[in-house]
């Protein structure tokens, strides 16, 4: 199983919106509404921010969202701030042998 | 507050062996599925294995399949990852987490736990 595919960085100033793709197939990401998304500050473990595509957890701000098309889900980060900067990984459920896997993760930099 | 401690990492020589431990607390661990995840030094997450509530339903990734086991004991409110055939590929930070098997999503992490494999 293949990990997902995600942009290496991305960036943006603060108060804009930024979006990171992560891109999958018609067994994963495409066949599936099991998309959630991490955040990884350095030296932290992961912090789930979305899941089933578009579903918030208590206590993440709603500047944060995710959505999904054919087989590319995406999280946008809107009202850019300092503390946003991080690694972001997405997941998804999959029907090969192995039923979970990670996207190669996106370095996002606030400028 | 739901907490999860690992413990059980450090230095092993290639071949060898390591059994890594996650300490649950505040939630009812044994309604939970939990499962570990890794990550090699800068690089990305990979999942490792799961297991299921009450430990009959056991995956693992085809990486570490036949060389890692998945095991939890309950009444200890632990998860367990005895690691055999250790290469230098499986040098990482192991990470335990809460999984949700319904929704498909690692919602509480541990801090994660160094394992060096290296002669």
């Amino acid at each position: 199983q293949s990990a997902l595919t995600q942009p290496a960085s991305v960036s943006g100033s603060p108060g804009q919106s930024i979006t990171i793709s992560c891109t999958g197939t018609s067994s994963d990401v495409g066949g599936y509404n099991y998309v959630s998304w991490y955040q990884q500050h350095p030296g932290k473990a992961p912090k789930l921010m979305i899941y089933e595509v578009s579903n918030r957890p208590s206590g993440v701000s709603n500047r944060f969202s995710g959505s999904k098309s054919g087989n590319t889900a995406s999280l946008t980060i809107s009202g850019l701030q300092a503390e946003d900067e991080a690694d972001y990984y997405c997941s998804s459920y999959t029907s090969s042998s192995t039923p979970c896997v990670f996207g190669t993760g996106t370095k996002v930099t606030v400028l | 507050q739901v907490q999860l401690v690992e413990s059980g990492g450090g230095l092993v020589k290639p071949g060898g062996s390591l059994r890594l431990s996650c300490a649950a607390s505040g939630f009812t661990f044994s309604d939970y599925y939990m499962s570990w995840i890794r990550q090699a030094p800068g690089k990305g997450l990979e999942w490792v294995s799961y297991i299921s509530s009450s430990g009959s339903t056991i995956y693992y990734a085809d990486s570490v399949k036949g060389r890692f086991t998945i095991s939890r004991d309950n009444a200890k409110n632990s998860l367990y990852l005895q690691m055999n055939s250790l290469r230098a590929e499986d040098t990482a930070v192991y990470y335990c987490a809460r999984y949700s098997s319904y929704n498909v999503y690692f919602d509480y992490w541990g801090q994660g736990t160094l394992v060096t494999v290296s002669s």
